[in-house]
């Protein structure tokens, strides 16, 4: 199976500011690579595929970059309705399909 | 617009068998484009990828090898609805459910497919 690993698990950044979440894979995914948003109580929200593709009706604050293995998620002007968990997902080839472990972003 | 919207009991005992249901309204589960997946999440596991049922001219299953021995997944083509069963079931098995359709979208990456649409989640609690 391939491994998903975000760094950080939590961060903490005032309004206004630039995050930055990093996810990396066990092996090349060829760009299909996939973040989500969960806040408390509702399930995950796709903002991103496709690395760098943003879902319809997601802010334009939300982008993402990257190839091969490794991924950024980069949230600029960071909102307070932003303070949720985000998972990176693959979806290379076939299942099974494997997400990263989350980052919580809080707002200061 | 899509909708999944889930059902099932939130208590079962060990050893019993875990079955749920997802309605689908705005799509069909005999879609040539979609897959629908049940997926769990658990503080100690994380978003667990459980399996899936797909058409394309005949039906197709996929599930985690983890779950291989013990898991079912069923479409429903009169009710338009996808069902889990989950058998013999333990205290670790007590998670959040998801049903979730798996669909390609348009990128610059070919073949981009990710979750987009999600039912509401079914918390489940295996205990006597």
């Amino acid at each position: 199976d391939i491994q998903m690993t975000q760094s950080p698990s939590s961060l903490s950044a005032s309004v206004g500011d630039r995050v930055t979440i990093t996810c990396r894979a066990s092996q090349s995914l060829s760009g299909y690579l996939n973040w989500y948003q969960q806040k408390p109580g509702t399930p995950p929200l796709l903002l991103i595929y496709g690395t760098s593709s943003l879902q319809s009706g997601v802010p334009s604050r939300f982008s993402g970059s990257g190839s091969g293995t490794d991924f950024t998620l980069t949230i600029r002007g960071l909102q307070p309705e932003d303070s949720a968990t985000y998972f990176c997902q693959q979806s290379f080839t076939k299942p099974p399909w494997t997400f990263g472990q989350g980052t919580k972003v809080e707002i200061k | 617009q899509v909708q999944l919207q889930q059902s099932g009991p939130g208590l079962v005992k060990p050893s019993q068998t875990l079955s749920l249901t997802c309605v689908i309204s705005g799509d069909s589960v005999s879609s040539n484009r979609a897959a629908w997946n049940w997926i769990r999440q658990s503080p100690s596991r994380g978003l667990e990828w459980l399996g899936r049922t797909y058409y394309r001219s005949k039906w197709y299953n996929d599930y985690a090898v983890s779950m291989k021995s013990r898991i079912t997944i069923n479409p429903d083509t009169s009710k338009n609805q996808v069902s889990l069963q989950l058998k013999s079931v333990t205290p670790e098995d007590t998670a959040i459910y998801y049903c979730a359709r798996h669909s390609p979208l348009e990128s610059a990456v070919p073949g981009s497919r990710a979750f987009d649409i999600w039912g509401q989640g079914t918390l489940v609690n295996v205990s006597s």
